[in-house]
């Protein structure tokens, strides 16, 4: 099952602009992360932002999340080579039995030129 | 230092053969995962396992097989039965009480020759 969806699947900018990612989703969620992968590399978690919260902040990342649109954003300020990666939305599902699992889309990729 | 190890990182198999992906985590987390990361599809999810000597299949088991003797430990068989196992191979790991953050080893590519 795909739960998220990623737009733009790719976006090239120059270093020191910002890059703005979104996901949208289908069903009710508890809460919406958002992840990030280097070419060749597992994935590492950026943040989490819970269905009852509207904004969330860490370092140059700004998070939003509409529940009535189902729909995140994920915007990187002053962006710089280092970011460049695919970013990854993942909601939150129920597994058979009650507990929760992962579901992510398709991912989106930054470039960023120096 | 704490995390996920995956082995190997690259693997070449014929066609026909069994192999087998090493995933041992020292997070002390219960919960295990394993993702199959095709390019432009996204993750997903294989098998997953909550407990130790527990496992259930995820969204594209067929083909794949685990077993979770310690909690440590989830190693994943791709079977000559899977008909397309060329892909990049995740596992990852989460705390019970956090099972929706979710810690990633670095992946190993298989590549069917």
């Amino acid at each position: 099952s795909q739960q998220g969806e990623e737009d733009p699947q790719a976006l090239s900018i120059q270093e020191g602009e910002n890059a703005t990612m979104n996901c949208s989703y289908k069903t009710s969620i508890n809460n919406l992360q958002w992840y990030r992968q280097n070419s060749g590399r597992g994935l590492v978690h950026l943040i989490l932002i819970r269905s009852n919260e509207r904004e969330k902040h860490s370092g140059r990342l700004r998070v939003t999340l509409d529940t009535s649109k189902k729909s995140s954003s994920l915007l990187i300020t002053a962006s710089r080579a280092a970011d460049t990666a695919s970013y990854f939305c993942a909601t939150d599902e129920l597994f058979q039995g009650g507990s929760e699992k992962l579901v992510f889309g398709k991912g989106m990729k930054l470039t960023v030129n120096p | 230092d704490g995390g996920i190890t995956q082995s190997p990182k690259y693997l070449f198999r014929k066609e026909g053969q069994n192999v087998t992906l090493s995933c041992e985590q020292n997070l002390n987390h219960d919960a295990m995962y394993w993702y199959r990361q095709d390019p432009g599809q996204g993750l997903r999810l294989i098998y997953y396992s909550q407990i130790v000597n527990d496992f259930q299949k995820g969204d594209i088991a067929e083909g794949y097989s685990v077993s979770r003797e310690k909690k440590e430990s989830f190693p994943l068989t791709v079977t000559s039965a899977q008909k397309n196992p060329t892909a990049f191979y995740l596992c990852a790991s989460s705390p019970w009480d956090r099972r929706n953050t979710i810690y990633f080893g670095e992946g190993s590519w298989l590549t069917v020759v």
